[in-house]
């Protein structure tokens, strides 16, 4: 079946440190997405990418990174200057960067800094 | 500046009580307004897409409608497993790939 598969489900952090969730789609969409959640607030994006090897800062870029070496893959690393990392972390695809389309979720990751 | 505001942010009904759910939101020209359920710890999952004033569209006993400033999701007759949070998102031709959410409302229906 199709869909996007995030990794890992749960993640502890210590500080200082830099930690990477996955995220692979076998969908065929062009465009990927990612999302922070926190209680009571809606989904904020942090980056997007349209295209491989393209990408674009969302809402909340600062302390994360992204790469899209692979249309399938679109990992997001939270880094060391990311001041409040503890949050539910969603990926999403969709056919194209439009806005027309429908977003397609992963199950999403929860990261804990220790 | 584009703006989503979902409204309650929660309600607790009885099982078969029907109500209805807002989004107001605030764009420069409507390119799409979307629903999503979530279930507690999961990704959200479509519902329904809506492109223009008076569409509206039904699923079993949800049915969104849409005017030029709001979309509604009307729950008829409630059951305890459509206790989730919904969301509400919109896009607009200004900046298209920008999804813009609102942050929820989490329905509860008791048996």
């Amino acid at each position: 079946d199709g869909g996007i598969t995030q990794s890992p489900k749960y993640l502890f952090r210590k500080e200082g440190q830099n930690v990477t969730l996955s995220c692979e789609q076998n969908l065929n969409h062009d465009a990927m997405y990612w999302y922070r959640q926190d209680p009571g607030q809606g989904l904020r994006l942090i980056y997007y990418s349209q295209i491989v090897n393209d990408f674009q800062k969302g809402d909340i870029a600062e302390g994360y990174s992204v790469s899209r070496e692979k249309k399938e893959s679109f990992p997001l690393t939270v880094t060391s200057a990311q001041k409040n990392p503890t949050a539910f972390y969603l990926c999403a695809s969709s056919i194209d960067g439009s806005g027309a389309n429908v977003l397609t979720f992963g199950a999403g990751s929860r990261l804990t800094v220790l | 500046e584009d703006q989503v505001t979902q409204s309650p942010e929660a309600l607790r009904l009885q099982e078969g009580e029907s109500s209805s759910l807002n989004c107001s939101y605030t764009v420069s020209g409507l390119r799409g307004l979307f629903w999503y359920r979530q279930d507690p710890g999961k990704g959200p999952e479509f519902l329904f897409t809506l492109y223009s004033a008076g569409e509206e569209k039904e699923k079993e006993r949800l049915k969104a409608t849409l005017t030029k400033k709001e979309s509604f999701l009307h729950i008829t007759a409630p059951k305890p497993e459509d206790s989730a949070t919904y969301l509400c998102a919109v896009t607009s031709y200004s900046s298209a790939s920008k999804i813009i959410f609102g942050s929820g409302t989490r329905l509860s229906i008791r048996p």
